[in-house]
């Protein structure tokens, strides 16, 4: 497909549990980002990736979540130890130039139990 | 700090009448601004956008207005369908900056 896919769609875990959400960027786009959106609201920044420059971490919310980007393509996101708060759609996006338009992927709905 | 937001939470139009969904911005360097379409279980879709060197740009039913002097972003939408019901939220970004910043949204519902 020419858009940004994401896997799963949905995720239903325990707490205290380990999740990995992936995300597969537009072929050819360099910049790869990351959002959380809760119910009924805006878009919470993350994580940032622009080709092989280290990621902009500044909005990850605590240690337990990381992400990398493997061979400047697809992206893992992972919630370490998942908390009931951390339930929300997340969401990954991609863009041929830094600050250009962002093409989002349907999100994965994450809820934990 | 800079920051995007929107003049109205909710908008109810009828089917058929235009409607006009507004975003201030506080950063004036900011040159780059785009608007984007959710609806209920889906990602953020592309719908517009305008480089600060613009005061309008058209798309097919949708305009967006540029006003830099008062910092103000709008997005208009002519005959409006049940399909444009969804979130609608306003994005900007200033040259320099890795990452654009988004307002909170306005919810438009078309009533029927």
């Amino acid at each position: 497909g020419a858009g940004v896919s994401q896997s799963p769609s949905n995720k239903v875990t325990e707490k205290g549990k380990d999740v990995e959400l992936r995300c597969d960027p537009i072929s050819g786009h360099t910049a790869l980002y990351w959002y959380r959106q809760s119910l009924g609201q805006g878009l919470e920044f993350l994580i940032y990736f622009q080709g092989n420059s280290a990621p902009d971490k500044s909005g990850l919310p605590s240690d337990r979540f990381s992400a990398e980007r493997t061979g400047g393509s697809v992206s893992t996101l992972t919630i370490q130890r998942t908390q009931q708060e951390d339930s929300a759609v997340y969401l990954c996006a991609s863009s041929s130039q830094t600050g250009e338009t962002q093409y989002f992927g349907p999100g994965t709905r994450l809820l934990v139990l | 700090g800079e920051s995007v937001g929107l003049h109205l939470p909710t908008l109810s139009v009828q089917e058929g009448d235009n409607s006009i969904i507004n975003c201030a911005y506080s950063n004036s360097a900011s040159d780059y601004f785009i608007w984007y379409k959710q609806e209920s279980g889906k990602g953020p879709q592309f719908i517009i956008d305008i480089r600060s060197n613009m005061d309008k740009r058209q798309g097919q039913r949708v305009t967006v207005l540029l006003n830099k002097t008062v910092k103000h972003l709008s997005l208009q939408i002519a005959a409006t369908q049940p399909g444009d019901s969804a979130v609608y939220f306003c994005a900007e970004n200033y040259q320099g900056a890795q990452k654009l910043v988004f307002g909170q949204g306005t919810r438009l519902t078309i009533n029927p």
